[in-house]
């Protein structure tokens, strides 16, 4: 079974510091999905960044880059120039590929809270 | 917020009430999810429906029964809870599609307490 797992419960970074948040998981598939979700206080689940396993080039979103190490089964998320909006509850999770009509399972983490300091 | 809502925002219930948390997506999508999330634990699929045909049903108490009408809409029916059942239930959406990326959008959550 797939697993996904995050280390950190709890981070904190300086405002205009960089900051990684770790993800490793577990899955005997080659093919598949990765995400980095934000939740702020205010519960919204946002989606931060994502990755196709078959892309070898790290995704990026501004300030918002990952390091996927495929053969490692790692996928850290890093942010540059962190913001106070940037203190959020950060979810990893993992999605199977799906071929004929299977579920779209995501496999969360347990999340890792992120504190920005002024 | 206004990709996937869900309303009540917060419910407090007796374990003898019935109640339901309803889920709208304005996305055009056609999966919808439920999760629960609860403290230090990862969010748990319950259920999922595809073009309104439950296609996942993770092992759920009957106590919790959802219900997909169309594709825009998701309910889940709550009866005889008990008090570990409070948490943050999620309604998630997605397109559906297989052999994509498939990216699920989450609504804003039911804060949900059982007395």
């Amino acid at each position: 079974a797939q697993t996904v797992t995050q280390s950190q419960p709890e981070m904190s970074v300086q405002e205009a510091e960089t900051v990684t948040l770790s993800c490793t998981y577990d899955t005997s598939e080659s093919d598949y999905y990765l995400f980095w979700y934000k939740q702020p206080p205010s519960r919204q689940m946002i989606l931060v960044i994502r990755q196709e396993a078959y892309k070898q080039q790290n995704a990026t979103e501004n300030r918002f880059s990952v390091n996927f190490q495929k053969a490692a089964k790692s996928f850290s998320l890093k942010i540059s120039d962190s913001q106070l909006g940037d203190a959020a509850m950060y979810f990893c999770a993992y999605r199977i590929q799906n071929y004929g009509g299977a579920t779209n399972k995501l496999i969360f983490g347990t999340g890792t809270l992120l504190a920005v300091q002024p | 917020e206004t990709g996937v809502t869900q309303t009540p925002r917060h419910l407090v219930m007796g374990m003898t009430n019935k109640k339901s948390l309803k889920c709208e997506q304005h996305l055009g999508h056609n999966a919808m999810y439920w999760y629960k999330q609860s403290a230090k634990k990862p969010l748990e699929l319950m259920f999922v429906y595809n073009f309104k045909e439950q296609t996942e049903n993770n092992s759920v108490p009957s106590r919790f029964s959802p219900e997909c009408p169309n594709s825009s809409h998701l309910f889940l029916h709550l009866h005889t809870l008990q008090p570990e059942d409070s948490a943050l239930y999620l309604c998630a959406s997605s397109q559906g599609s297989s052999g994509v990326v498939d990216t699920q959008y989450f609504g804003p959550g039911t804060r949900l307490t059982v007395l």
